[in-house]
Order: C-alpha cells, then structure tokens, then sequence
C-alpha cells in the first residue's frame, strides 16, 4: 500500500512569486510519480511526471519538481506564477509493477491561490 | 488528443432515484476508472474496469455498481441515491492500467442528490 500527503491544503502567493507545492509520499516498493492540475470546472490534467532517471522533471507551464528518494518527497516549484496558475493541484503515485486498486494514489490536494 | 466525454457537467437527483452517470473515451483505451472528488478528501477510486464487462472494486465502491458493456463506454450507476453520495465524480481512461501512463480525465460531473 501506498500513501500521499500533501502537507498544505492552500498556498497564496502573490502574482510573479515563486512557489513551492510540497508532496511526501510512503510506498513499500519503487515508485512513479504525478502532478496533476485541476483548473476551475475542469478535469484533471497530467502537469509532469516522473519514471526514472534524472530527479529533476519539467513540465508543462513552466513548472518543474525534484524527486528525492531519501526524503520520500516530490515537490512541485514555479518560479514566477500567473494569475492563471489559480487551480487545485494534486499529487500521485504509482507503484512501479504491478496493479489492482492500490495502483494510483492521490493527494487531498493543494489550492493554489495567486493574489495579484 | 484523447478525450474523456461525461454526459452531464450538472445533475440534480432525489433521495431512493437510480442514477446513471455515463462516460465515452475516444482512444481505445483498455481502462477506465470512477473516481468521487471531496472537497479536502481529494480523489477516491470507486471501481475501475481493465476490459470490457471487467470491473474491479476501488477504495470506496459501496453504493455504487457499473458496466461496460462497450471497449469506449464507462457507467457509474448508483443503486439508490443518498445525500450522501452529492459529490463531483471523475471520469478516467489511461492505455496501461498503471504506471507508465498517464490518466485522462473528463471534466466531470457535479451530482446533487436532495
């Protein structure tokens, strides 16, 4: 079994800020990890992932977020947000082998909220 | 692109009714998967299904059952609706059951239920 914690349910931050989203995880086995956007009234949508090899991902819009295996942890940065960064934000994870209904995991998710 | 079609953004039931929640996906996807989304509980597996007229419970499934009757077609049914059961409910379909790749999501559909 498999666990996320994401340890701020909201982050405000003002317009051209940097942010940081922070995600720890707890899983017995190697795993992969997500962050998934939800903008209002919308679905969920892939914003970067990790598999294997380099720690440091980038994705889309301009975010990126760093794997460290030591501290369990997946955080999620952007150097300068934009009023349209405003969404919820969740983080998964995915046991590397394997299936069945512990497959992928989600956070309880961190609304960003961008001030201008 | 692929795309994950929910029938309803907003529905209203009442208490006892049969509710059907129904979701398309457009790319031959092998899987799919019901998720309900709280406010604070984030996402929460319901049932999903690896093949057609396969399912497999989730981490919440009961009050609810689904079919899939058809490889791009994914049904959530809710036997007897409850107050309860009002919630935003997620469609998911992703090429390989975990891992690797990744799950797209329909917009969703917002459920009252009075």
């Amino acid at each position: 079994a498999q666990s996320v914690t994401q340890l701020d349910s909201q982050v405000p931050v003002f317009e051209e800020a940097p942010v940081e989203l922070r995600c720890n995880y707890s899983s017995s086995v190697s795993v992969y990890l997500f962050w998934y956007v939800q903008y209002p009234n919308q679905g969920l949508q892939l914003l970067l992932k990790y598999l294997s090899g380099s720690t440091l991902v980038k994705g889309i819009n301009g975010f990126e977020a760093e794997f460290n295996k030591s501290q369990t942890s997946f955080h999620l940065r952007k150097p300068s947000v934009h009023i349209s960064d405003t969404a919820e934000y969740f983080c998964a994870v995915s046991p590397d082998s394997g299936g069945g209904a512990d497959g992928l995991t989600f956070g309880k998710g961190t609304h960003l909220i961008i001030q201008p | 692109d692929v795309k994950v079609t929910q029938s309803s953004r907003y529905l209203v039931k009442r208490t006892g009714e049969k509710v059907f929640l129904e979701c398309v996906q457009d790319m031959d996807h092998e899987n799919m998967f019901w998720y309900r989304q709280d406010p604070g509980l984030g996402l929460r597996l319901i049932y999903f299904s690896y093949d057609v007229k396969m399912k497999e419970k989730g981490d919440i499934p009961e009050g609810y059952s689904v079919s899939r009757e058809k490889k791009e077609r994914f049904s959530l049914i809710l036997e007897s609706a409850s107050t309860n059961q009002t919630s935003m409910y997620l469609c998911a379909s992703s090429l390989i059951l975990w891992g690797i790749q990744p799950q797209h999501f329909g917009d969703g559909t917002r459920l009252s239920i009075l």
